[in-house]
């Protein structure tokens, strides 16, 4: 079935350490996303990518990194510079086209982020 | 820069009430894209509707229905004769031509039995 997997699920890091958040689509979109989402706050976006090796940051990049190598992938890390990096990351994808052809995002199951 | 606000961050009804999300944007662009989204309990967000910024028809599916007026900036949401499984948060997003994505922060809906 065509969609977009978030893997892990459930992930813990230790103050101080790097830590990289897969997510995969199979729907051949150009556009992929990573949103943050803490409670009361909604989504939040950290990066957004319209094509192969380009991508753009949104709101809160400071403390992350991400790459675009492959159309179907879009790994996020979250490094030791991000303050306060527990919360839930969703990935989504969308088409990306010229003016009316802009599709609605697809989401992730989301990846809970724990520091501990 | 754009910017989306749900300024009404709980709402709690009763089964078969009608609810009204309230949704309002600011864009200086003159293309544009509205969405609304559900997330229930699991986490993963579900596409509910789209509206592009040259189409003020306002849209009726099953009990849903969207109301988009330019004049006000705003795309409400309408649930006639709520039911338990409405219970979620649901968000309002808007997006540019180059797909700059952005949510509200959201509004709980609890429907109660």
């Amino acid at each position: 079935d065509g969609g977009i997997t978030q893997s892990p699920k459930y992930l813990f890091r230790k103050e101080g350490q790097n830590v990289t958040l897969s997510c995969e689509q199979n729907l051949n979109h150009d556009a992929m996303y990573w949103y943050r989402q803490d409670p009361g706050q909604g989504l939040r976006l950290i990066y957004y990518s319209q094509i192969v090796n380009d991508f753009q940051k949104g709101d809160i990049a400071e403390g992350y990194s991400v790459s675009r190598e492959k159309k179907e992938s879009f790994p996020l890390t979250v490094t030791s510079a991000q303050k306060n990096p527990t919360a839930f990351y969703l990935c989504a994808s969308s088409i990306f086209g010229q003016g009316w052809m802009n599709t609605e995002a697809f989401f992730g199951q989301g990846t809970r982020l724990t520091v501990v | 820069a754009q910017k989306v606000t749900q300024a009404q961050t709980e709402i709690s009804v009763v089964e078969k009430e009608d609810v009204t999300l309230d949704c309002v944007y600011e864009t200086r662009d003159t293309t544009y894209y509205l969405f609304w989204y559900k997330q229930p309990p699991s986490g993963e967000l579900v596409f509910l509707i789209r509206r592009n910024s040259f189409d003020e028809q306002n849209e009726i599916s099953g009990r849903y229905s969207w109301n988009f007026q330019k004049s006000t900036s705003s795309f409400n949401f309408t649930i006639t004769a709520s039911q338990v499984v409405d219970s979620a948060v649901y968000f309002c997003a808007l997006s540019d031509i180059n797909n700059d994505m952005r949510f509200g922060a959201g509004t709980r809906l609890t429907v109660k039995p």
